[in-house]
């Protein structure tokens, strides 16, 4: 079946760093990639998608490329605020239907 | 965009007793929703898709007499821990898919219900 592996976290970084938030993925076929993110207090948001290979996802400075020799799809952001502090989660949903398989999230504290 | 409810927004509970969670629509129809459990540190999980007018469909796994799945109104889902005991203990989220023309890729989630059972 789909499966999806995100790192662990928390992740702690400081205002203006980088930040990579590795994803890969176990699917049959040619699955739609997700970054969704949770604010505190608040519902999973999409952040950004791929759907095919090689596609790039992006978003609120926030960027992921779809890797299909890799299987991943690694989050990327060149320099992270404090409102960026959020719990991050990877996700695909298969060629057939629209149910989502989600990774583990991932959680990033930016400090000041 | 769409907006989500649940509720209540956490519950703590007694084992044994059963416990109703509802997921809302606010400003949308939603003929389908998801209802995921996350364990902590864990992955979301879908237990199950709830179809207004008719009968919901569990993932494989999920136990339909203990978590009971009714979809009542095209705003209103419902799912009922029955017989609840400390290993239901998690995190229930639920989501709806996007409106119309907004394609396959868009849900929107609520903001998850903390249930906790002694």
């Amino acid at each position: 079946g789909n499966s999806v592996t995100q790192m662990e976290g928390p992740v702690t970084l400081s205002e203006e760093a980088f930040l990579t938030i590795n994803c890969t993925y176990t699917a049959t076929g040619y699955p739609s990639l997700f970054w969704y993110v949770q604010y505190p207090g608040e519902g999973l948001q999409l952040l950004l998608k791929a759907t095919k290979a090689d596609d790039k996802g992006s978003n609120k400075g926030f960027e992921a490329t779809y890797r299909k020799e890799t299987t991943s799809f690694h989050l990327e952001k060149g320099s992270v605020q404090v409102s960026d502090s959020a719990v991050y989660f990877c996700a695909l949903r298969g060629a057939a239907g629209n149910k989502l398989t989600f990774g583990g999230g991932t959680r990033v504290l930016v400090k000041p | 965009g769409a907006v989500v409810s649940q509720h209540p927004s956490w519950v703590i509970c007694k084992s044994g007793t059963s416990v109703k969670i509802e997921c809302r629509s606010l400003d949308f129809q939603a003929t389908t929703m998801f209802w995921y459990r996350q364990f902590p540190k864990q992955s979301l999980m879908l237990m199950a898709t709830s179809n207004e007018g008719s009968k919901a469909t569990y993932e494989q796994g999920v136990e339909k007499d203990k978590f009971l799945i009714n979809h009542a109104s095209l705003t209103l889902s419902t799912l009922t821990v029955t017989s609840a005991h400390p290993e239901d203990s998690s995190f229930y989220i639920c989501s709806a898919p996007g409106l119309a023309g907004e394609g396959p890729d868009t849900q929107y989630f609520g903001p998850g219900t903390r249930l906790t059972v002694l």
